[in-house]
């Protein structure tokens, strides 16, 4: 069964600009979490979707969107750039709530 | 203060011994307890899930947790180099919602 798959796998970027994220779930899951990773704040999470729709979601602003779609694969988009939006951003899926977790390698973005 | 603490470390022991990596925590209604290990530039890769407290083995490693101490534990037995990795321990509530709080992780090096 293959994993999570993210890409790129690799982005760089400058301030001001906008990047789109993509994860395809492990076949079967429905849930798609993102998570920030940096040395500074370690692991955080951003939002949650189910079935096309946002359950949950951290804090941070509303820069940070995301959608999913019917056959559960995930986009995440940051807007105007920041340099402190450089991390590993990671994708998990699951089966449904309180399942277990499985995360993609993630996808290192640089702002520079 | 931190919801999930976890000493950084880092960790350095001789191959064969017994590594002890703990958290603790403050969230009364975390029900979920995990512990992932993630090697450099990849994503976390789960090693044990846990509801609850007690204790769960799984070939070298066993998770223990102890709910009335707000604290959990993972200890792997006759470490290996391969096991040279930060291992991050995560807990989340229960209900609808899909979220991970992380603690900042532990960077483990299994010298031969």
């Amino acid at each position: 069964k293959a994993g999570v798959t993210q890409t790129p796998r690799y982005l760089i970027k400058t301030r001001g600009q906008q990047v789109t994220l993509s994860c395809s779930p492990i076949s079967g899951h429905r849930s798609v979490s993102w998570y920030q990773q940096t040395p500074g704040q370690g692991l955080q999470f951003l939002f949650e979707y189910f079935s096309e729709t946002q359950r949950n979601k951290g804090n941070f602003p509303g820069r940070f969107s995301g959608r999913q779609f019917s056959n559960s694969r995930s986009e995440m988009n940051v807007s105007t750039l920041e340099l402190g939006d450089s991390a590993l951003y990671l994708c998990a899926s699951s089966l449904d709530s309180n399942e277990k977790l499985f995360f993609g390698s993630g996808t290192q973005l640089s702002v520079l | 203060q931190k919801e999930v603490e976890q000493d950084p470390g880092p960790l350095s022991v001789p191959e064969g011994a017994i590594v002890s990596l703990n958290c603790t925590y403050s969230n009364s209604a975390f029900q979920y307890f995990m512990w992932y290990r993630q090697y450099s530039r990849k994503g976390p890769e789960l090693l044990m899930y846990t509801y609850s407290s007690g204790n769960k083995e799984d070939g070298r490693f066993t998770a223990q947790v102890d709910k009335s101490s707000k604290y959990i534990s993972l200890f792997i037995r006759d470490s290996q180099p391969s096991d040279s990795a930060t291992y991050l321990c995560a807990m989340s509530g229960s209900g609808s919602a899909r979220q991970l709080t992380f603690g900042s992780g532990t960077q483990l090096t299994v010298l031969p």
